[in-house]
């Protein structure tokens, strides 16, 4: 059963600007993690937010958490080519369960 | 470096034969996972294992298996029972979370692509 769902689908933008990908879940979590997928290759972890946080920095990546809406939001500014991948989430329901990811969303960063 | 080695990185299967996919780790992690990718359809778990010797049905066990002998390998392997096997085969492993130790994500290998032919 797919627990975490990404929106958009897929998102299109220039370098330099700023992308913004949402990420929706069903049951409570103890955390949710974001992951990268370039094509054809394995996922990347990039970033874990536990439940009891709202909002987390790494880099030039930034992670919200609403557990009352249960949705997270992860935003990458001053994209860059290289940022061209598909973006998972997935949650964690114990802390050590099984993760359950979403279908991931497209990301094209064109130079 | 420690990571996650699959292999084969291309793999060609006839009807009615089986296959085994391939994971070895080196970071000492306890748990293992496979997990299928179907385009559009993002990651969905097969098997899992969390100790040596101990493995459990993800949401998509028929038609694979899996065997847990070592710590550091995860063999998958798809049969002739299952009907679709053509998909994106990936192998991930996790530490245990200890006392204090907070929580991890997932260290997945670069992934096996399975065709039947």
């Amino acid at each position: 059963s797919q627990q975490g769902e990404e929106d958009p689908q897929a998102l299109s933008i220039q370098e330099g600007e700023n992308a913004t990908m949402n990420c929706s879940y069903k049951t409570s979590i103890n955390n949710l993690q974001w992951y990268r997928q370039n094509s054809g290759r394995g996922l990347v972890h990039l970033i874990l937010i536990r439940s009891n946080e709202r909002e987390k920095h790494s880099g030039r990546l930034r992670v919200t958490l609403d557990t009352s809406k249960k949705s997270s939001s992860l935003l990458i500014t001053a994209s860059r080519a290289a940022d061209t991948a598909s973006y998972f989430c997935a949650t964690d329901e114990s802390g050590y369960s099984t993760l359950t990811f979403g279908k991931g969303t497209m990301l094209l960063v064109s130079p | 470096d420690g990571g996650i080695t699959q292999s084969p990185k291309y793999l060609f299967r006839k009807e009615g034969q089986n296959v085994t996919l391939s994971c070895e780790q080196n970071l000492n992690h306890d748990a293992m996972y496979w997990y299928r990718q179907d385009p559009g359809q993002g990651l969905r778990l097969i098997y899992y294992s969390q100790i040596v010797n101990d493995f459990q049905k993800g949401d998509i066990a028929e038609g694979y298996s899996v065997s847990r002998e070592k710590k550091e390998s995860f063999p998958l392997t798809v049969t002739s029972a299952q009907k679709n096997p053509t998909a994106f085969y990936l192998c991930a492993s996790r530490p245990t979370p200890g006392q204090g130790r907070g929580y991890y994500g997932y260290t997945f290998g670069s992934g096996t692509r399975l065709t039947v032919v």
